[in-house]
């Protein structure tokens, strides 16, 4: 079965620093990889997505995020967050030509002022 | 609407009651999905809907669960003698097509008391 770990639960830095979120997943074939995001009052909503192509994906607001398929990471970066990037991030994956969508537990980031 | 919308936005029920949460997807998308997301985990996937015809709801909990879509647009999610185990966000996504990007709507918080 699928399944989706999220190393950090909640991470806090201030703002300029860099961020690196880590998700690792398990399956064994070809997969729909993605990472959505969820600010305070709002609902989910797409930061990036990787389908096929160059592992290397640029999404909204500066986010990227590389998928290395040696090592079942789909990893999520930022050099220089802001404090409007409070919210928590949700790492997902789907096996190619399956429907559902199998996410992480999350992790909670609060940017400091 | 521009979105997926999703009503009541919150539901406070009493144990053994039976509730039904509605999900209008984004206009002319065919794929629609219900997740349900308890506190502290990633959204959790319980039904898809290809059209009107439910192609998998392997992730529906118990029996207690059900789902309908029967002109292919608006779904209802019903939930039969609901438990307080029942309480969470459950959240309803849609997608152009089974295999493209999913957009969730801002969820019904159920509190079963």
């Amino acid at each position: 079965a699928q399944s989706v770990s999220q190393h950090n639960h909640h991470v806090i830095l201030s703002e300029a620093a860099s961020l690196e979120l880590g998700c690792n997943y398990s399956y064994g074939g070809t997969v729909n990889l993605f990472w959505y995001v969820q600010y305070p009052g709002q609902h989910l909503q797409l930061l990036l997505k990787y389908f096929s192509g160059d592992p290397l994906v640029k999404g909204i607001k500066g986010f990227e995020a590389e998928f290395i398929k040696s090592k079942f990471s789909f990893n999520l970066r930022k050099p220089s967050v802001q404090w409007s990037d409070t919210a928590e991030y949700f790492c997902a994956v789907n096996a190619n030509r399956d429907d559902k969508i199998i996410f992480g537990k999350g992790t909670r980031l609060h940017i400091l002022p | 609407g521009a979105g997926v919308s999703q009503t009541p936005s919150n539901k406070v029920t009493e144990k053994g009651k039976y509730v039904e949460l509605r999900c209008d997807p984004i206009s002319g998308h065919t794929a629609l999905y219900w997740y349900r997301q308890s506190l502290g985990q990633g959204p959790e996937f319980l039904i898809y809907f290809q059209g009107t015809g439910a192609a998998d709801d392997s992730g529906l909990p118990n029996d207690r669960f059900f789902a309908v879509r029967p002109e292919g647009s608006v779904s209802t999610l019903k939930i039969q003698r609901t438990e307080r185990g029942d309480s969470a966000v459950y959240l309803c996504a849609s997608s152009l097509v089974p295999e493209e990007t999913q957009y969730f709507g801002p969820g019904t918080r159920l509190l079963v008391l």
